[in-house]
């Protein structure tokens, strides 16, 4: 399968715990995208990678959210002291350079709070 | 600001029949593109149908068509023949680079249900 794939694919964690999602993108795709989707919502934007170089960042990445793709390859989530609105699907997405192309999805990381 | 409105929580389409799925969007950018992405209860996400803000024409994708209305800023989805598969839902998408940087922002969805 060469898809972009993530890990775990479920995690439960009590408040105030760290928690680091993976993120394996399409090999040939040098932008890398995560968003977090709640239910009923569509997703929303966090960050985006452009190789290892992390051009952009949300707002509503907190400074308890932090993102890195160290080699340019596969990518990492940490959420520091995780709360309960913290809850949600994290999804992973990439894609080729160039405004026309469509992002692939992986599967997504749906996060638990207690 | 870049908004995305979906305004049918959800719709109803017997098999077979074609179901237009409403699409709005804003962006002052004069440069965008739009996207839509299908989500089956199993949650991944999947790209339909891409159009560009400069296509002269609507884009097209086997049973997929936007109906692009640039001066009403609308950009409709079109699902022809619907399948017992195509129940699922659906997001329209915009990313306006000039405005917007490297985001893609997404409405709230439109749930397709299909009837046999």
């Amino acid at each position: 399968d060469t898809g972009v794939s993530q890990d775990p694919r479920h995690k439960i964690t009590k408040r105030g715990q760290n928690v680091t999602f993976r993120c394996d993108p399409i090999s040939e795709h040098n932008r890398l995208y995560w968003y977090r989707q709640t239910l009923g919502q569509g997703p929303e934007f966090l960050t985006y990678f452009q190789n290892e170089a992390q051009l952009e960042k949300s707002r509503l990445l907190s400074d308890r959210f932090s993102a890195e793709r160290p080699k340019g390859s596969f990518s990492t989530l940490e959420i520091q002291r995780t709360e309960q609105g913290d809850s949600a699907m994290y999804l992973c997405a990439s894609s080729r350079a160039g405004e026309a192309h469509e992002q692939y999805f992986g599967p997504g990381t749906r996060l638990t709070v207690t | 600001a870049q908004k995305i409105t979906q305004t049918q929580p959800g719709m109803f389409v017997q098999e077979k029949e074609a179901v237009t799925l409403d699409c709005t969007y804003d962006t002052s950018d004069p440069s965008y593109g739009l996207f839509w992405y299908k989500q089956p209860s199993s949650g991944e996400m999947i790209f339909l149908i891409y159009q560009g803000s400069y296509d002269q024409q609507n884009a097209t994708e086997g049973r997929y068509s936007l109906n692009f209305q640039k001066a009403r800023k609308s950009a409709n989805l079109v699902i022809s023949a619907s399948q017992l598969g195509d129940s699922a839902m659906y997001f329209c998408a915009m990313r306006a680079p000039n405005t917007g940087g490297f985001k893609t922002i997404f409405g709230a969805g439109t749930r397709l249900f299909v009837k046999a």
